[in-house]
């Protein structure tokens, strides 16, 4: 398997532009998972998917930040309008709930520069 | 904050030398699961140990679980330069993780 696949790998924007990130979950992995992380704040769970739901987006900042999962392979992020203080990693992680196993898998994650 | 909270912040050895990072958290946990992130890269699960688990090894690495005094310890054994990453405790309760700061290890050649 090649693991979680994050795309783009860097991306550099000007304020106000839309950006979106993706991901492509380990196949067979029931729960994806969107993080951000900053040296001020740390990892962050922003939202979570359980079988291409969201369950719990409350770590998500503001209204300006959206994610979907359409389907089992896919998942977005998107940031729009885009502001300086979005500029950070975000990864994308996924687990499987069967069998014993609980650990998340993690994408190389996005850098995201907002200018 | 439910987070855990890590301690020492960064920690610099020999290598050869071992290393311990304590985690400490506040709410309830199903496990508790330890993180290396390499600079610039993803984070990679290193070990989970469960709620009713006092201790756990693989490898070099031992971690340790103490339920009454919300704590955990990673101890990493004969440290190597390739250890020098960041590591992270993560509390799971109901799927989600919640990671805490994360402790700087610098293995010195």
């Amino acid at each position: 398997d090649a693991g979680v696949i994050q795309s783009p790998r860097h991306e550099v924007t000007e304020m106000g532009q839309e950006v979106t990130l993706r991901c492509k979950p380990i196949s067979g992995h029931d729960y994806l998972f969107w993080y951000r992380q900053t040296m001020m704040r740390g990892l962050e769970l922003l939202i979570y998917f359980n079988n291409n739901v969201p369950i719990d987006d409350s770590g998500m900042p503001e209204d300006r930040f959206s994610a979907k999962m359409p389907n089992a392979s896919f998942s977005t992020l998107k940031i729009q309008p885009s502001e300086p203080r979005d500029s950070a990693v975000y990864f994308c992680a996924s687990r499987s709930t069967s069998g014993s196993r609980s650990e998340q898998f993690f994408g190389p994650g996005t850098r995201l520069t907002v200018l | 904050s439910q987070q855990g909270e890590e301690d020492p912040q960064a920690l610099s050895i020999q290598e050869g030398e071992n290393a311990t990072m304590n985690c400490s958290y506040k709410t309830s946990i199903n496990n508790l699961q330890w993180y290396r992130q390499n600079s610039g890269r993803g984070l990679v699960h290193l070990i989970l140990i469960r709620s009713n688990e006092r201790e756990k090894h693989s490898g070099r690495l031992r971690v340790t679980l103490d339920t009454s005094k919300k704590s955990s310890s990673l101890l990493i054994t004969a440290s190597r330069a390739a250890d020098t990453a960041s590591y992270f405790c993560a509390l799971d309760s109901s799927y989600k993780l919640i990671f805490g700061s994360g402790t700087r290890l610098l293995v010195r050649p």
